[in-house]
């Protein structure tokens, strides 16, 4: 894998239901994961930063996982909200100074 | 605190003409970023900063695109003769260091150029 690339595209979902993204991103040089929620007009939110195989974070009722060595990070969202429409970003630092994003998957949260 | 704040966030201008998009970062943090976002795309990296030193530019596409930092705070994005192709969502980013920090980002400016 050259880029970060995110599946799927988009997604909707009705309120209560919980989803799951991936991110998928090189392997060989890699220094940290990050992701971001992107509301419509606003700044993009930092979620979390991963550095380490096997990390797990959680901030309420969204959580990660990262695995460096195939190079792919999964992000949950359990009972999800309509308040958490929004397009999900993921950047692999590259380079350590620079992050290098995919496409993002947009959320849609029906009530 | 104050976060990332970037002005103008909107602005249309036309083919030809020269803009500046100002990013005022969070106070205190040494790295500035300038990011891209184009239609259907995620954000694309233009420039770096530590301090008031462009440490990387290699994302800006062309020298019709220039950036400083005079004062290692507040930054300012210059692109010259604009063309469509220039159109998108210019993003600032700010942390306390370079490396595995989190980039705060600002709004951003929406430009477009007629």
């Amino acid at each position: 894998i050259l880029n970060v690339e995110q599946s799927p595209q988009s997604l909707h979902v009705q309120e209560g239901d919980s989803t799951n993204f991936t991110c998928s991103f090189p392997s060989s040089n890699f220094y940290a994961l990050h992701w971001y929620r992107w509301e419509t007009a606003k700044s993009p939110e930092a979620l979390f930063v991963m550095t380490l195989n096997g990390d797990e974070k959680k901030k309420g009722r969204i959580s990660a996982t990262l695995n460096t060595k195939e190079g792919y990070s999964y992000l949950y969202i359990k009972g999800s909200q309509p308040e958490d429409s929004a397009t999900y970003l993921c950047a692999s630092l590259l380079g350590y100074s620079t992050l290098t994003f995919g496409k993002g998957t947009m959320l849609l949260v029906s009530p | 605190g104050a976060g990332v704040s970037q002005t103008p966030s909107n602005k249309v201008t036309e083919k030809g003409k020269y803009v500046e998009l100002r990013c005022d970062p969070i106070s205190g943090h040494t790295a500035l970023y300038w990011y891209r976002q184009s239609l259907g795309q995620g954000p694309e990296f233009l420039i770096y900063f530590q301090g008031t030193g462009a440490a990387d530019d290699s994302g800006l596409p062309n020298d019709r695109f220039f950036a400083v930092r005079p004062e290692g705070s507040v930054s300012t994005l210059k692109i010259q003769r604009t063309e469509r192709g220039d159109s998108a969502v210019y993003l600032c980013a700010s942390s306390p260091l370079v490396g595995t920090d989190t980039q705060y980002f600002g709004p951003g400016t929406r430009l477009t150029v007629l």
